[in-house]
């Protein structure tokens, strides 16, 4: 089954502080392919980053970071010095290999305040 | 990168009443879903919509309440049928691209049964 968990389901930090949101998956398959996204107030989803199972490299890109550990089965996502802008609910997702719909996990809702 | 124009961003409906939401593609696209997203909840696949033939619909929506045609690569259509304030939610339409490794997502249909 496939399966992903993001245990925090809020978080507030005050502007400039450094976050992680989690993310945990579960699949039996060795393709795969993770996935972040961002949807502010307008609903729309952001779409953030994706990485397949075969590229363990952790990624920056700005001020946010992805941390990908297969052996953790973990796919976590970090903001440096966090904004108010940064506000949002942040979904992680999971797809089996290509051309399957994405499974997502409950979201985080990220509250930054200045 | 595909492009997304779903219609209507949003709706106001009165129960017991149907509305239909379109979901056009600016390039072909081999698989179309539909989501839904209830209010404060993570995204949950409703049907995969095939091209020529029936959706395909996840354990919990059947046809009769989720309607779903696709009668080309570009275009589906997701109708949510004798409502009630239970399907109040944001229906989202979404893509996989060239390849099945990106996925995109319309800016969704904001609906409200009153």
């Amino acid at each position: 089954a496939q399966k992903v968990t993001q245990a925090q389901t809020e978080i507030s930090v005050v502007e400039k502080e450094d976050v992680t949101l989690d993310c945990v998956y579960e699949t039996r398959d060795t393709t795969y392919y993770l996935f972040w996204y961002k949807q502010p107030p307008s609903g729309e989803l952001v779409f953030l980053i994706r990485r397949n199972s075969f590229d363990e490299q952790n990624e920056i890109s700005g001020r946010y970071s992805w941390n990908f550990q297969k052996s953790t089965s973990s796919f976590n996502f970090t903001i440096t010095a966090s904004q108010v802008v940064d506000s949002a609910v942040y979904f992680c997702a999971l797809r089996r290999q290509a051309g399957t719909a994405l499974i997502f996990g409950k979201g985080t809702t990220l509250s930054v305040s200045s | 990168s595909a492009v997304i124009s779903q219609k209507p961003s949003r709706d106001i409906c009165q129960r017991g009443t149907s509305l239909t939401i379109q979901c056009q593609v600016d390039s072909q696209v081999t698989m179309m879903f539909w989501y839904r997203q209830q209010p404060g909840q993570s995204l949950t696949l409703i049907a995969t919509a095939n091209q020529g033939s029936e959706a395909t619909y996840e354990s919990g929506f059947v046809i009769d309440k989720f309607p779903i045609s696709r009668p080309n690569l570009t275009f589906s259509t997701l109708t949510v049928s004798n409502m009630s304030p239970e399907d109040s939610s944001i229906y989202l339409c979404s893509v996989l691209g060239i390849g099945g490794d990106e996925a995109f997502f319309g800016q969704g249909t904001r609906l409200t049964v009153v």
